[in-house]
């Protein structure tokens, strides 16, 4: 069974930088053709892809946010970090991790964590 | 303003079909697939499509996927009451060198 959780900090001031982790079980991050990426929704808003790590360390970045962001596989074999910095008020969202199964014109996130809100106050 | 173009709202009595559609471009879905994704309230999204009209295990085929040119849709016959969710298409953009999605769809059923 595979499952995705993230974790992290409820609540960030602004200008601090965020640090979420995703926690993978029942998956390799270094299967060939497998990634994780990191989407959030802001509150009433649609889906806003951030980032994807893929099973050979390859990384790709939202180009309006990319100068913000950095993902990293963890320390441990079944996590991958994302830290956003200088976060602002408007970065107030659900933050969601996924696998994403990657192939020559393809991309898709297969399995999702339950997401984690993130409050950014003034 | 997402790159993709969906309609904000769509609606349907039960028994209905109902389609949504996707617009992109020739950086998006003219050259890569298309994955759609449902979103009931409250919840995390599930892959509801992948590959353009492939459906992962679990996915009733009252649901259907389609792609033509620069343009995808997701259609939806017999509609039923917990099938009101937010849809949204995505894909890689060449341009971009990432994922993009659509605004996505509020389906009222």
């Amino acid at each position: 069974q595979i499952t995705l959780k993230e974790s992290g900090p409820t609540l960030v001031k602004h200008t601090q930088t965020l640090t979420l982790t995703c926690t993978v079980s029942g998956l390799s991050l270094s299967t060939s053709g497998v990634g994780v990426g990191w989407i959030r929704q802001a509150p009433g808003k649609a889906l806003e892809w951030l980032a994807l790590i893929y099973w050979n360390d390859d990384r790709r970045y939202s180009p309006s946010l990319k100068s913000r962001l950095a993902i990293t596989k963890g320390t441990s074999e079944n996590q991958v970090v994302l830290r956003m910095t200088n976060m602002d008020p408007a970065d107030t969202a659900t933050y969601y991790c996924a696998r994403c199964i990657t192939a020559t014109g393809r991309k898709e996130f297969d399995y999702w964590g339950q997401g984690t809100l993130v409050t950014v106050s003034s | 303003q997402s790159v993709l173009t969906q309609p904000p709202s769509a609606s349907g009595t039960p028994g209905q079909r109902v389609t949504i559609s996707c617009s992109g471009s020739s950086s998006n879905i003219g050259s890569n697939t298309v994955s759609w994704y449902q979103q009931l309230p409250g919840t995390a999204p599930k892959l509801l499509f992948y590959n353009n009209n492939k459906r992962p295990s679990g996915v009733p085929d009252r649901f259907s996927g389609s792609k033509s040119g620069t343009s995808a849709s997701l259609a939806i016959s017999g509609l039923q009451s917990e099938d009101e969710a937010d849809y949204y298409c995505a894909a890689w953009d060449d341009s971009l060198n990432g994922v993009v999605f659509g605004g996505g769809t509020k389906l009222t059923v």
